[in-house]
């Protein structure tokens, strides 16, 4: 079983549209990682986020970490082609060993 | 961040044969990491490569199978043992200063056992 579960396992959406992706457990995690990855590479950190509510913004990505660090999202607004991509989040209970989520695929048409 | 190199970036092997996965880094780094993935899906920790010790391995791995080494502080290696077509998968290291601040992964070895 996941321990950290992303919902929807696919999407696919127009150019132009938003979306959020979402990442929850039944764990409280000390810090939350999303990563982003392209067929044939490792995954790319985004973010991390470590204090319960905390909100982050990179450009037209959104990260929130839940207020009981149980849960985090991503917002992505008006999506490109160049987002698209396998987004995976990552928790640790103590910053040091990650456990990563179930994956989101996301393809965005032009 | 740090920068890895693993290789080789993809293999085709036969059943009952090993093969050793390497992975460099460019600076020291405290922790190193061995994952495996399904292309397509999420990651599955193998184990934490702890260096001047033995590995620690996730439930469902083994060191007979996944043999680890890390002789310092920039180099590791995953040798996937006596292969069947079930260890077919990518396989990812992954490195970091301090877990906080994020990994940093190869570019991951694609291993098809035939």
């Amino acid at each position: 079983t996941q321990l950290l579960e992303q919902s929807p396992q696919f999407l696919s959406i127009q150019e132009g549209e938003n979306l959020t992706v979402y990442c929850n457990s039944s764990s409280v995690f000390s810090s939350l990682q999303w990563y982003r990855q392209e067929p044939g590479e490792g995954p790319v950190l985004l973010v991390t986020v470590v204090t319960g509510g905390e909100v982050k913004k990179l450009k037209r990505l959104t990260f929130q970490f839940g207020d009981a660090r149980k849960d985090s999202s991503l917002h992505i607004t008006a999506a490109q082609p160049g987002d698209t991509g396998l987004y995976l989040c990552a928790g640790a209970h103590n910053f040091n060993k990650f456990y990563f989520g179930s994956g989101t695929k996301l393809n965005v048409k032009p | 961040s740090a920068v890895i190199s693993q290789k080789p970036s993809r293999d085709i092997c036969q059943r009952g044969t090993s093969l050793t996965i390497q992975c460099q880094v460019d600076s020291q780094v405290t922790m190193m990491f061995w994952y495996r993935q399904q292309p397509g899906q999420s990651l599955t920790l193998i184990a934490t490569a702890n260096q001047g010790s033995e590995a620690t391995y996730e439930s469902g791995f083994v060191i007979d199978k996944f043999p680890i080494s890390r002789p310092n502080l920039t180099f590791s290696t995953l040798t996937v043992s006596n292969m069947s077509p079930e260890d077919s998968s990518i396989y990812l290291c992954s490195a970091a200063a301090r877990g906080l601040y994020g990994y940093t992964f190869g570019s991951g070895t694609r291993l098809t056992v035939v």
